[in-house]
């Protein structure tokens, strides 16, 4: 298994700022995912994060939105810019589902408020 | 595209009783099927898994899930219900290409609310 660090756990953001979440996972793995959890809803995927290429976005999320950095093959992080109260919604960070993992592991996930 | 429904948004059952959290799929080839749960203020934890072999796969906590090809579905079950069950459930869909390499990306169910009542 692996074992997913996330910061922060929660933040409450003013709009129009930006906010980095980070993940940090215990081995080294390919891909990592982003995911969004819109209040009452289910996970969305955000982005596909490869190390040492520019990641991959789902239809509905851009890199100018959700700018994602891989600078290493244990480490990534996902920037919410320019937030609105819309963008209010549980981050998560996950690794696993390809490779040597048939199940994906999450992070605890960043619980983001923007007012 | 892949697609994954959970029928029911909330299930509410009686300590002790069994449970059954629905879950139906649509992706094309064989499927890599989840289920996960998901306590308040946490992230996802695994379940168990379907991949291959036989229907009946067993995972965390006392749960299984059956998979049924015709009917494309993968319902979570539990024989004997417990308070500390109670949380948000999900099914989840990866698909197996012809190539036989796994994509990695998730597509998750709408998600079931577990109620056990004491």
């Amino acid at each position: 298994s692996a074992v997913i660090s996330q910061k922060p756990s929660r933040d409450i953001c003013q709009r129009g700022t930006s906010l980095t979440i980070q993940c940090q996972v215990d081995s080294q793995v390919t891909m990592m995912f982003w995911y969004r959890q819109q209040p009452g809803q289910s996970l969305t995927l955000i982005a596909t994060a490869n190390q040492g290429s520019e990641a991959t976005y789902e239809s509905g999320f851009v890199i100018d939105k959700f700018p994602i950095s891989r600078p290493n093959l244990t480490f990534s992080t996902l920037t919410v810019s320019n937030m609105s109260p819309e963008d209010s919604s549980i981050y998560l960070c996950s690794v696993g589902g390809t490779g040597g993992f048939t199940e994906a592991f999450f992070g605890q996930g960043t619980r983001l408020t923007v007012v | 595209a892949q697609s994954v429904a959970q029928p029911e948004d909330q299930v509410n059952v009686a300590e002790g009783n069994p449970l059954t959290v629905k879950c139906t799929y649509s992706v094309s080839g064989n499927p890599y099927l989840f289920w996960y749960v998901q306590y308040p203020n946490r992230g996802l934890q695994f379940l168990l898994k379907y991949i291959t072999g036989d229907n009946l796969v067993k995972g965390s906590y006392g749960f299984e899930a059956e998979f049924n090809k015709s009917q494309t579905s993968f319902h979570l079950k539990k024989p004997s219900a417990l308070v500390s069950d109670s949380a948000l459930y999900f099914c989840a869909v990866r698909p197996f290409n012809a190539g036989g390499t796994s994509y990695g990306k998730l597509t998750f169910g709408q998600g079931t609310i577990l109620t056990v009542h004491p």
